[in-house]
C-alpha cells in the first residue's frame, strides 16, 4: 500500500525567504505525486504534478518540486516566501496503474509566513 | 465557466437528523468523490463513484450514503448513525483515465450539535 509522510505539520518562515515542505511516499513504484494547496475554509487546489519525464516540475505561485527517486521524496520550494503564501499545504501520490480512487493524501503542513 | 459547486457552504443540523450535502460538476469528469477533513487528520476518502448509478466505499463509509443518478451530480448523506459528523466536507472529480489528479469543490463546513 501507497503512503506519504509531511516532515513537519507546521512550518514558519520570514517573507522573502525560501519555502521547502518536505513530502516522503513508499511506493513499490514510481508514483505519479502531487501538491495541493489549500487556504482556510476553501477546497484544495492543485499546484503541480509529477507523471513521467522531468524530474524538476514547476508549478503555480512560483512553487517548484523535484521528485527524487532515490529519496523517495518530492520536496516543494520556493525561492521566496510571500505572505499570500500562507495556507495548508497536501502532498498527495498514486500509482501508474489503477484507478483515481487511489489517490492517497498527506496529513497536511500548514505555513505561515511572518513579515 | 466549469467547476465543481458544492452547498451550501455552512450547515448546522442538530444530533439524530439526516442531512445532505450537495455536489455538481460540469467538468464532464466520470468520477466523483467525497472527502472528509479534520485538523490534522488530512483527507480520508468517505465514497467515489466512477460511473452513475455505480459507487463504492472508502476508508470510513460508515455513517454516510450517497447517491449517483446523473453524471453531474453526487450528494452525499450524512445519517445519524455518524457518530462525529462535525467536519469540513470536500468533493472532488476527475477524468477515470490518466494523470489522476482531483478538482476539488469549494467544501462544506458541517456542524452538528
Amino acid at each position: 500500500a501507497q503512503s506519504v509522510t509531511q516532515l513537519g505539520s507546521h512550518v514558519s518562515v520570514s517573507e522573502g525567504a525560501l519555502v521547502l515542505l518536505r513530502c516522503n511516499y513508499s511506493s513499490s513504484v514510481p508514483p505519479y505525486l502531487f501538491w495541493y494547496v489549500q487556504y482556510p475554509n476553501q477546497g484544495l487546489q492543485l499546484l503541480l504534478k509529477y507523471t513521467t519525464g522531468a524530474t524538476l516540475v514547476k508549478g503555480i505561485n512560483g512553487f517548484e518540486a523535484e521528485f527524487k527517486k532515490s529519496e523517495t521524496s518530492f520536496h516543494l520550494t520556493k525561492p521566496s516566501a510571500h505572505m499570500s503564501d500562507a495556507a495548508e499545504y497536501f502532498c498527495a501520490v498514486s500509482p501508474p496503474q489503477g484507478g483515481s480512487e487511489k489517490l492517497v493524501f498527506g496529513k497536511g503542513t500548514k505555513l505561515t509566513v511572518n513579515p | 465557466d466549469g467547476g465543481i459547486t458544492q452547498s451550501p457552504k455552512y450547515l448546522f443540523r442538530k444530533e439524530g437528523q439526516n442531512v445532505t450535502l450537495s455536489c455538481e460538476q460540469n467538468l464532464n469528469h466520470d468520477a466523483m468523490y467525497w472527502y472528509r477533513q479534520d485538523p490534522g487528520q488530512g483527507l480520508r476518502l468517505i465514497y467515489y463513484s466512477q460511473i452513475v448509478n455505480d459507487f463504492q466505499k472508502g476508508d470510513i463509509a460508515e455513517g454516510y450514503s450517497v447517491s449517483r443518478e446523473k453524471k453531474e451530480s453526487f450528494p452525499l448523506t450524512v445519517t445519524s448513525a455518524q457518530k462525529n459528523p462535525t467536519a469540513f466536507y470536500l468533493c472532488a472529480s476527475s477524468i477515470v483515465f490518466g494523470p489522476w489528479e482531483q478538482y476539488f469543490g469549494p467544501g462544506t463546513r458541517l456542524t452538528v450539535t
